[in-house]
């Protein structure tokens, strides 16, 4: 069975300082792997996703991400924190499952990382 | 890029009512769809998977009586919390998968229904 970890349920920085978010999954099948962001009172948004190709992903608003398989790693980084990037962000593992002989891809959120961003 | 809408956004109901929450596939077709809930400050549960043409497929500690999921056509779902209590009262939001490659798939999220019950 699939699960994700996120070790830091907030992280706190200095606004233009790097940001590190940090995801262990555990999967028993090649997984894909997300980051969500999810402001106040809003939906989710897609930063990036990992699906087999380059380790090194690159998303939107600088933020990226690198899939370590040995480490089951896919730690979320942006170099220079915003204002605006304070928000909630979830680690998502995607992964195979099957019933009824029928596969499709089950989706399990991380506990999510509060990120608060000083001025 | 793909969208899934929800409907209502927001439901006020009464304790014993029951409420119904639709999910949509605006521009492609979902045979499975996924139901989540999230409480505040809390990270998004997944609830059940809604699979078209048969039954839903419930996580452990759901309650399928409690929680009617009916997948009605390719693109639409429908969660149904039945006799609602105030502990009902959560965000849910619904995804669905659309295929972008020969084996792979992308996520599309709704964006939620916040359900309050009083």
């Amino acid at each position: 069975a699939q699960s994700v970890t996120q070790l830091d349920s907030h992280v706190s920085v200095s606004e233009g300082t790097p940001v590190l978010l940090r995801c262990n999954y555990s999967s028993s099948y090649s997984p894909s792997l997300f980051w969500y962001v999810q402001h106040p009172n809003k939906g989710l948004q897609l930063l990036l996703k990992y699906t087999s190709a380059a380790t090194l992903v690159k998303g939107i608003n600088g933020f990226e991400a690198e899939f370590k398989k040995s480490e089951t790693s896919f730690h979320l980084t942006k170099p220079s924190a915003h204002m605006s990037d304070a928000a909630e962000y979830f680690c998502v593992v995607s992964d195979r499952s099957v019933v009824s002989r029928a596969s499709y891809d089950k989706v399990i959120f991380g506990p999510g990382t509060s990120l608060s961003v000083i001025p | 890029g793909a969208v899934v809408s929800q409907h209502p956004s927001r439901v006020i109901c009464k304790s014993g009512t029951s409420v119904k929450i639709e999910c949509r596939s605006l521009d492609f077709q979902a045979t499975t769809m996924f139901w989540y809930r999230q409480f505040p400050k809390q990270s998004l549960m997944l609830m059940a998977t809604s699979n078209e043409g048969s039954k839903a497929t419930y996580e452990q500690g759901v309650e399928k009586d409690k929680f009617l999921i009916n997948h009605a056509s390719l693109t639409l779902s429908t969660l149904t919390v039945t006799s609602a209590h105030p502990e009902d009262s959560s965000f849910y939001i619904c995804s669905a998968p659309k295929r972008t490659g020969l084996d792979s798939y992308e996520q599309y999220f709704g964006p939620g229904t916040r359900l309050t019950v009083t």
